[in-house]
């Protein structure tokens, strides 16, 4: 069983361009979440999909984050308007709640917002 | 919000040595997971808890669910070198949201 993946690892973009991730979750896992870490701090939780239904966005998801899940598979998540402060670790989690809620990680994509 | 108070901050042992860290809440939490974060990696999953008391064993580590729901602690017996890593604490609490609220991690190293 393959594990969360998610691509770019690395994206280095200029002040006001938009960028998008993407997250390939572990086949059959039904919940699907976004985090941001920033430099000596924990993952702080963004927005979170079950299926492909978006059910809780953080305060932190201003409104130049947008999230999808088309068909309840992969997600993306799109920064318009990038700023320096975008700059950080963006992780995707995914887990199969039956009964016990357990979050497996991705590698993250870092993004560099100059 | 809520806030995880993870303790120490950092950590210097040398190899062979045990370790303890835990992490406190003002709220109780249903769930307590343990990851260790890499540099530049997404954190792995380490140990998970669900039940209030439970102490869970993975290898050389042993977690316990604090029995008021509001801590929890990881141990590491004879640490090894390639335990060195950021080792973070996540709840999820009761009420429905389903977000992982995080420590602000213990770094840890080992001399060898």
């Amino acid at each position: 069983d393959t594990g969360v993946s998610q691509d770019p690892r690395h994206k280095i973009t200029k002040r006001g361009q938009n960028v998008t991730f993407r997250c390939d979750p572990i086949s059959e896992h039904n919940r699907l979440y976004w985090y941001r870490q920033t430099l000596g701090q924990g993952p702080e939780f963004l927005t979170y999909f079950q299926n492909e239904a978006q059910l809780e966005k953080s305060r932190l998801l201003s409104d130049r984050f947008s999230a999808e899940r088309p068909k309840g598979s992969f997600s993306t998540l799109e920064i318009q308007r990038t700023e320096q402060g975008d700059s950080a670790m963006y992780l995707c989690a995914s887990s199969f709640m039956v009964v016990r809620e357990t979050q497996y990680f991705g590698p993250g994509t870092r993004l560099l917002v100059l | 919000g809520q806030q995880l108070n993870q303790s120490p901050q950092s950590m210097f042992i040398q190899e062979g040595e045990d370790v303890s860290m835990n992490c406190t809440s003002s709220s109780i939490f249903n769930t307590w997971l343990w990851y260790k974060q890499d540099p530049g990696e997404g954190p792995v999953l380490l140990i998970a808890l669900y039940k209030a008391g439970e102490l869970t064993s993975n290898g050389r580590l042993t977690a316990q669910f604090g029995i008021t729901r509001k801590d929890s602690f990881l141990n590491i017996s004879a640490s090894i070198p390639s335990d060195v890593g950021i080792y973070f604490c996540a709840g999820l609490s009761q009420g429905g949201s389903e977000k992982l609220v995080f420590g602000k991690g213990t770094k840890l190293t080992v001399n060898p």
